[in-house]
């Protein structure tokens, strides 16, 4: 089974662009979740979407957003672009269960802004 | 506000050793604990997962034990292996519409010394 897969691996923007991350989620899960990984903040949850909808968002400025599509592989965008936007961009996916299910990360996407 | 505190920050263990992670939360919501470790370059992936009903889960030379009064719980790796050098984050998170939602610790950077 193929695990979750994440588009492109490595990307540079220059501050004030945009850029649209994407996340094909292991096949049958529903569920998918993005995460930042920064060396300052950690792990830190961003959104997650389920059947489409977005379910929960953590506290992050609504500069990112996202999608997914009818397939359950989905999109992140951050707009306008800052320095601190430079992090490890985390794709996870699961079932989407109430109960704990067990989610899987994707490598990531690496993203420098310069 | 850092809900799951995890130390140490790095930790240096001798080939053969007991590599011991801690970790404390302050949310009682919280029914879902996995540890994740995560190799330079990739993304974090599943070690072992606990709820608050089990005192220790076993895995192979990895074990959870939760204090479910304390709100605390830790990853013990018996018989560490430079193999086992990584990083280790645990996590938590809450039953219901939140259950995708992981809230991790700051990690730990394990070094097995041959």
């Amino acid at each position: 089974k193929a695990g979750v897969t994440q588009t492109p691996r490595y990307l540079i923007k220059t501050r004030g662009q945009q850029v649209t991350l994407s996340c094909s989620p292991i096949s049958g899960h529903r569920s998918v979740s993005w995460y930042q990984q920064t060396p300052g903040q950690g792990l830190q949850f961003l959104f997650e979407y389920f059947s489409e909808t977005q379910r929960n968002k953590g506290n992050f400025p609504g500069r990112f957003s996202g999608r997914q599509f009818s397939n359950s592989r989905s999109e992140m965008n951050v707009s306008t672009l800052e320095l601190g936007d430079s992090a490890l961009y985390l794709c996870a996916s699961s079932a989407g269960g109430t109960g704990g299910n067990t989610i899987y990360f994707g490598e990531g996407s690496w993203l420098t802004v310069v | 506000q850092q809900q799951v505190k995890q130390s140490p920050q790095s930790l240096i263990v001798q080939k053969g050793g007991i590599s011991i992670i801690n970790c404390a939360y302050e949310n009682t919501a919280f029914d879902y604990f996995p540890w994740y470790q995560q190799f330079p370059g990739k993304g974090p992936a599943l070690l072992i997962a606990i709820r608050p009903d089990v005192s220790e889960k076993k895995e192979g030379r990895f074990t959870i034990s939760f204090n479910k009064s304390a709100k605390q719980f830790s990853l013990h790796i018996l018989d560490s292996q430079p193999g086992d050098s990584a990083t280790y984050f645990c996590a938590a998170s809450r039953a219901g519409q939140g259950a995708q939602k992981l809230v991790f610790g700051q990690g730990t950077r394990l070094t097995i010394n041959p």
